[in-house]
């Protein structure tokens, strides 16, 4: 079954500590994302990668750092400058072009005490 | 800027009623595409619909109808008949075009709407 595959699903660190989430999808799609989701606000843009080695800044990529070095794979390190890291992060994928639909993992849920 | 405004926070229903989730969004931009999406208790985000900004057909699929109009910049969701199944979370979104078709994957995500359906 193709799909992205998130681990793991529930993350407890440390504040001050440096933590990464895992992200990888069999779909050979070109595309992937990083998002946030907060209660009541809706899913904002971390960062994005439309080729490998290549990635760009999203909505609110301060705290954060990406790499992209297979096509599969795009983990999301959370730094400790990031204030309030304590979120669901959902990973998605999706093919090359304008408007074509996101697929998105199961999401890691991070909790920073 | 873009705007996705999901006035509706939480929807209450009981099973076999209609219920219609609104979307209202904001962009200067003539070519876009807008999106719904299903988050279920499992977490992960179920692409429903895309609607690119040059067609205003509407769109039925089973008990799943949108209606799409421009000259209220509204985008809404009807679920016909709905089912405990249906209890979820529903985003709309909307991507504009930056680049000259470069600009996959910004979406602008609504807050949400939980929708709770009750047997």
């Amino acid at each position: 079954d193709g799909g992205i595959t998130q681990s793991p699903k529930y993350l407890f660190r440390k504040e001050g500590q440096n933590v990464t989430l895992s992200c990888e999808q069999n779909l050979n799609h070109d595309a992937m994302y990083w998002y946030r989701q907060d209660p009541g606000q809706g899913l904002r843009l971390i960062y994005y990668s439309q080729i490998v080695n290549d990635f760009q800044k999203g909505d609110i990529a301060e705290g954060y750092s990406v790499s992209r070095e297979k096509k599969e794979s795009f983990p999301l390190t959370v730094t400790s400058a990031q204030k309030n890291p304590t979120a669901f992060y959902l990973c998605a994928s999706s093919m090359a072009g304008f408007g074509s639909p996101l697929h998105f993992g199961n999401g890691t849920r991070l909790t920073v005490t | 800027a873009q705007k996705v405004t999901q006035a509706q926070t939480e929807i209450s229903v009981v099973e076999k009623e209609d219920v219609t989730l609104d979307c209202v969004y904001e962009t200067r931009d003539t070519t876009y595409y807008l999106f719904w999406y299903k988050q279920p208790p499992s977490g992960e985000l179920v692409f429903l619909i895309r609607r690119n900004s040059f067609d205003e057909q509407n769109e039925i699929s089973g008990r799943y109808s949108w209606n799409f109009q421009k000259s209220t910049s509204s985008f809404n969701f009807t679920i016909t008949a709905s089912q405990v199944v249906d209890s979820a979370v529903y985003f709309c979104a909307l991507i504009i075009d930056y680049a000259g078709g470069t600009s996959y994957g910004k979406l602008t995500f609504g807050q949400g709407t939980i929708l709770t359906v009750h047997p």
